[in-house]
């Protein structure tokens, strides 16, 4: 099973604030790797599939990068609603697993 | 507009049984592979189970395999996983969730389920 580690583990910013989260893959997962936002109380909403392609409707200022082993979610300038929980996921390989998330909280 | 709602959660003791539903509507539902993923309270997301679009493929996760069964009716746009033989650590919101091939892009509210004597 690949295991995914996301750091930090919690990020505190300001909003208007450039955030930059890390995912790292204890294999090579090649793009395979989707990023999702989560909300207290919300599902998942996938924000970036295939390391670099933002899904529908998901704003700009969401970026995804990397390829391999190492990945990186950036949010360019921070919005009060992004502060939330992110997750990495692999597709590569079944089990497809989960990073166990950031937390993006408001400094 | 897609729609995914789960029923079927609830309170059960250690070693009984529920089925989980999830309705679709807005979208061919018999196009897509359909996956289950939960969420243990209070830490993060873990994927249980996925099946085709015709429901000839299935796969699971270890923790689950043999006491987990996924399946769906596309005639009645409905997608199931009925579980069993349930332990405390299988407490999670289990959430339905839609595939085109790169990533679950619509995902259902979720169900609850609390295993507990």
């Amino acid at each position: 099973e690949i295991v995914l580690t996301q750091s930090p583990g919690t990020l505190s910013l300001s909003p208007g604030d450039r955030a930059t989260l890390s995912c790292r893959a204890s294999q090579s997962v090649s793009s395979y790797l989707a990023w999702y936002q989560q909300k207290v109380g919300q599902a998942p909403r996938l924000l970036i599939y295939d390391a670099s392609n933002r899904a529908t409707g998901i704003p700009v200022r969401f970026g995804g990068s990397g390829s391999g082993t190492d990945f990186t979610l950036t949010i360019s300038s921070l919005e009060p609603e992004d502060f939330a929980v992110y997750y990495c996921q692999q597709r590569s390989n079944w089990p497809y697993t989960f990073g166990q998330g950031t937390k993006l909280e408001i400094k | 507009e897609v729609q995914l709602v789960e029923s079927g959660g609830g309170l059960v003791q250690p070693g009984g049984s529920l089925r989980l539903s999830c309705a679709a509507s807005g979208f061919i539902f018999s196009s897509y592979w359909m996956h289950w993923v939960r969420r243990v309270p209070g830490k993060g997301l873990v994927w249980v189970s996925r099946i085709n679009s015709d429901g000839s493929v299935t796969t699971y996760a270890d923790s689950v395999k043999g006491r987990f069964t996924i399946s769906r009716d596309n005639a009645k746009n409905t997608l199931y996983l009925q579980i069993s033989s349930l332990r405390a650590e299988d407490t999670a919101i289990y959430y339905c969730a839609r595939s085109p091939g790169s990533g679950e892009d619509h995902w259902g509210q979720g169900t609850l389920v609390t295993v507990s004597s």
